[in-house]
């Protein structure tokens, strides 16, 4: 039974461009949050989507957008990239919107900007 | 505003011996739960254990238990006859009433288990 599957696993960007990440997942979870997690720090939510809509959002400038599909798969794009936006960013998904222990996370993007 | 303290970067124990992580949490919800992760070097965060805040008594899972004291706020983790394998980050995370799915975490702490 495949978990979260990200894509890619890394990824080097120059300031200024955009990036977008990819994250399926588990098999029978319909909701997908993303979260970034800064080199020694804790996952910072970025927002949530469920029924192909942002659910919930965390303290995060309008330069990060996303998207869910039918499928239920989901895509963080960030724009204008800075060096403060080089992290880990992982994606979590889940039956529903509330319930944050059934979530699986999967293994992450490393982002780095140059 | 929520917020989650983690007081130990680093800890360190014998392998079998048992070991206990900080956690200390603020919230003004009167519903809310409690959340353990283990992240390894390979990044991913995985479920340890949870404990809902009028869960009545402490939550354990396997050789994992949570020493739940809401008076004092605090969701210490309880690691029993550690093993290698639990070298890792360990974080604390809080989500309150039907927002569980927005998890705030703590900084972390890392935990060496010595052979």
């Amino acid at each position: 039974d495949a978990g979260v599957t990200q894509s890619p696993t890394h990824l080097i960007k120059t300031r200024g461009q955009q990036v977008t990440l990819r994250c399926s997942p588990k098999s029978g979870h319909d909701t997908v949050s993303w979260y970034q997690q800064a080199l020694g720090q804790g996952p910072q939510f970025i927002f949530q989507y469920y029924e192909e809509e942002e659910r919930q959002r965390g303290n995060f400038p309008d330069r990060f957008s996303g998207h869910q599909f039918p499928n239920y798969s989901s895509e963080l794009n960030v724009n204008a990239l800075l060096l403060g936006d080089s992290a880990l960013y992982l994606c979590a998904s889940s039956t529903g919107t509330g319930v944050g222990y059934g979530y699986t996370f999967g293994s992450g993007t490393r982002l780095t900007v140059v | 505003a929520q917020k989650i303290t983690q007081t130990q970067p680093g800890m360190f124990v014998q392998e079998k011996e048992a070991v206990t992580l900080d956690c200390t949490y603020d919230t003004s919800d009167p519903s809310y739960g409690l959340f353990w992760y283990k992240q390894p070097s390979s990044g991913e965060m995985i479920f340890l254990i949870y404990q809902g805040s009028y869960d009545q008594q402490n939550a354990t899972e396997g050789r994992y238990s949570l020493n739940f004291q809401k008076a004092r706020k605090s969701a210490n983790l309880v690691i029993s006859a550690s093993q290698l394998g639990d070298s890792a980050m360990y974080f604390c995370a809080i989500g309150s009433g039907t927002s569980y799915g927005k998890l705030t975490f703590g900084q972390g702490t890392i935990l060496t288990v010595h052979p």
